[in-house]
């Protein structure tokens, strides 16, 4: 059974960068069959999509435009985990963040249990 | 403001059937057979429901069901329960630069 549990703070101030973890069990990071997505959630915005990262022979990411320019995701092997930086978090980032997997379809089969992020100071 | 639409809110009657539409363009919903349905309870992750239009997940009633026509997938839930009200959001891949995208969501109260 494939568990994501995710971690990081929920408060993180104006300017300031948002980092999350997602800590992976029953699967691995490095699967070259999956690809570790980054999603949150907002009143205002509903669901988002913000990236990926996945591992074909080498990695691969890809983000949504609207953060490109503001978002890292990153692997990390030896924990088997996947990570969210968010550069220059605004108010308007304030959402519920949520990791998830895909593997073989277009479905996100797993999901973390989301975390609050609050941007505020 | 999402990329796909869905009504705001729908609602029946314990053991009815209630049907929640799904709308976006070529560049999605109705070029690629791929798109899926998410329940989500308040407070809790979505919970996948159904996958490339429709196929249901193990462990997922067959209560609930997916079809497409042109632009539009639409979920149906046959034999409404109380526990089935939920909010229930639609996924779509898209060729544009976002390649993927959600509905706003959808309110299901069980009267």
């Amino acid at each position: 059974q494939v568990q994501l549990q995710q971690s990081g703070p929920g408060l993180v101030k104006p300017s300031q960068t948002l980092s999350l973890s997602c800590a992976i069990s029953g699967d691995s990071v490095s699967s070259n069959s999956a690809a570790w997505h980054w999603i949150r959630q907002s009143p205002s915005r509903g669901l988002e999509w913000l990236g990926r990262t996945y591992y074909r022979s080498k990695w691969y990411n890809e983000y949504a435009v609207s953060v490109k320019s503001r978002l890292s995701i990153n692997a990390d092997t030896s924990k088997n985990q996947l990570s969210l930086q968010l550069n220059s978090v605004t108010p308007e980032d304030t959402a519920v963040y949520y990791c998830a997997r895909r593997s073989g379809t277009y479905l996100f089969d797993y999901w973390g249990q989301g975390v609050l992020v609050t941007v505020s100071s | 403001q999402s990329a796909l639409t869905q009504p705001a809110s729908v609602s029946g009657s314990p053991g009815q059937s209630i049907t929640i539409s799904c709308t976006g363009t070529s560049s999605d919903v109705g070029g690629y057979d791929f798109v899926s349905w998410y329940q989500q309870h308040p407070g809790k992750a979505p919970k996948p429901m159904i996958y490339d239009v429709t196929n249901r997940p193990s462990g997922v009633s067959d209560r609930f069901s997916g079809s497409k026509s042109g632009n539009t997938a639409s979920l149906t839930i046959s034999g409404l329960q109380a526990e089935d009200e939920a909010d229930y959001y639609c996924s779509s891949y898209s060729i544009t630069t976002t390649p993927v995208v959600f509905g706003g969501g959808t309110k299901l109260t069980v009267l």
